[in-house]
């Protein structure tokens, strides 16, 4: 079965630092990648996608960054983090057929202070 | 035209009630609808979908209404209980409408069934 891993679960960041979370896909090949973040009580915001290794798409201009190094890998980085980058970032993987269902992560809660 | 507009933002429902959530959509590309489920803390979950080749689709409790001339799709959920209570989030996808290979995600509601 598939199963998406995503870590830290919380993470408490100064103004400044840089910012690394990883997301991993067990258990399918190929899929589509996804970033979006949630703020508190707030809609999804679709940050970056991928449809395979090398292939980021930005659907948001910001201080972020994502990378596919590996097939079932997904990062978003900061060199930077700023107050505005709080929120709840979630990581998401779609088989890459059309109506395939979308699965998330359990969610990394980031404050920046 | 991306846009999937959903109402209301929040909604309080007494235990055994019915709770309904609206989404509107201007885009004819769009051909499927899911809706999603998210939980304090949690990553939002599939709870049921549609295609526009149905008027409704029921799942146990959960039910979606679909008006492809309104561009309208509702859920509906019957005798809702405590354990409903959570985010909700519609949703809808075109599959070969430019990069819209994602989901486009309504502004979601939050439902509260009092017990």
């Amino acid at each position: 079965s598939q199963t998406i891993h995503q870590w830290p679960a919380t993470l408490v960041q100064p103004v400044g630092s840089p910012l690394s979370l990883e997301c991993t896909v067990e258990g399918t090949s190929n899929p589509n990648l996804y970033w979006y973040r949630q703020a508190a009580g707030r809609g999804l915001q679709l940050l970056f996608y991928s449809v395979g290794i090398g292939q980021i798409s930005s659907e948001v201009p910001q201080n972020l960054s994502a990378s596919r190094p590996q097939d079932r890998q997904f990062i978003l980085s900061s060199k930077k983090l700023l107050l505005s980058d709080s929120g709840f970032y979630l990581c998401a993987w779609k088989a890459s057929a059309a109506f395939g269902k979308l699965f998330f992560g359990s969610g990394t809660q980031l404050s920046v202070l | 035209q991306q846009q999937v507009k959903q109402s209301p933002q929040s909604l309080i429902v007494q235990k055994g009630g019915i709770s309904i959530i609206n989404c509107a959509y201007e885009n004819t590309a769009f051909d499927y609808f899911p809706w999603y489920q998210q939980f304090p803390g949690k990553g939002p979950a599939l709870l049921i979908a549609i295609r526009p080749d149905v008027s409704e689709k029921k799942e146990g409790r959960f039910t979606i209404s679909f008006n492809k001339s309104a561009k309208q799709f509702s859920l509906h959920i019957m005798d809702s209980q405590p354990g409903d209570s959570a985010t909700y989030f519609c949703a809808a996808q075109a599959a070969f409408y430019g990069s819209a290979r994602q989901l486009t995600f309504g502004s979601g509601t939050q439902l509260t069934v009092l017990p």
